[in-house]
């Protein structure tokens, strides 16, 4: 079946930096999907992309739907503690009746 | 801002017993999924329902699962004899139009099967 390649799977921030995570698909998507979430919680949507090479921004996060519709990213910039959590993208296709198939997540920790 | 409801936020159950995991989606929404998450792994589809009746569903999604809308707000899903291998969080999530727009999501049900 489909799979998205999320990188990178973990990273450490200190607080002000900016933060960068992408996905990858051997296939197209019609839609790609950013959620963050936190422990005990439910995945919160961050960003809707729908067309190819769409950059969209959400506050302090922006996301780009790749030209190729196989690919995504999100950026954080200036980032703050309560930014830690775990990032997931999701692709959905036009062919389904939208369900949606999710990387594996960015876990996003504060530099000790 | 509307929500997707879940109760209970935790089920723990002996296995073999069925289970029944309870969403509400929000109000106008007519499109209603299923996911799992299996601790420390990625989210993973299970079933879609639009209309009173299942659009798609994964593998995952056996003879021993089922899904029903019960009356106008409610949307469940059933465990007919769970496994110990079901112990995971359930997220109920819904979309007012489907394809090309995005879910929303309930804070989950975590499953024990003990």
């Amino acid at each position: 079946g489909q799979q998205l390649n999320q990188s990178p799977q973990s990273m450490f921030i200190q607080e002000g930096e900016d933060v960068s995570m992408n996905c990858t698909s051997s296939s197209i998507f019609n839609t790609w999907l950013w959620y963050k979430q936190d422990p005990g919680e439910g995945p919160v949507l961050l960003i809707a992309l729908y067309k190819a090479g769409e950059l969209t921004s959400n506050g302090r996060l922006t996301a780009q739907f790749g030209i190729t519709r196989k690919d995504s990213f999100l950026n954080i910039s200036a980032s703050i503690p309560s930014d830690v959590g775990i990032y997931f993208c999701a692709g959905q296709n036009g062919g389904s009746q939208g369900n949606l198939i999710f990387g594996k997540g960015t876990k996003l920790s504060v530099k000790p | 801002e509307p929500e997707v409801t879940q109760t209970p936020s935790h089920q723990v159950t002996q296995m073999g017993q069925e289970v029944i995991l309870r969403c509400v989606p929000i109000s106008n929404h007519l499109y209603f999924y299923w996911y799992r998450q299996i601790l420390g792994q990625k989210v993973e589809f299970l079933v879609s329902f639009y209309n009173n009746e299942i659009s798609e569903k994964s593998e995952i999604f056996d003879d021993q699962f089922s899904v029903e809308r019960p009356d106008g707000s409610n949307f469940t899903l059933k465990i007919r004899s769970t496994k110990l291998e079901d112990s995971a969080m359930y997220f109920c999530a819904s979309s007012d139009r489907g394809v090309g727009q995005p879910q929303h999501f309930g804070d989950g049900t975590r499953l024990s099967i003990l």
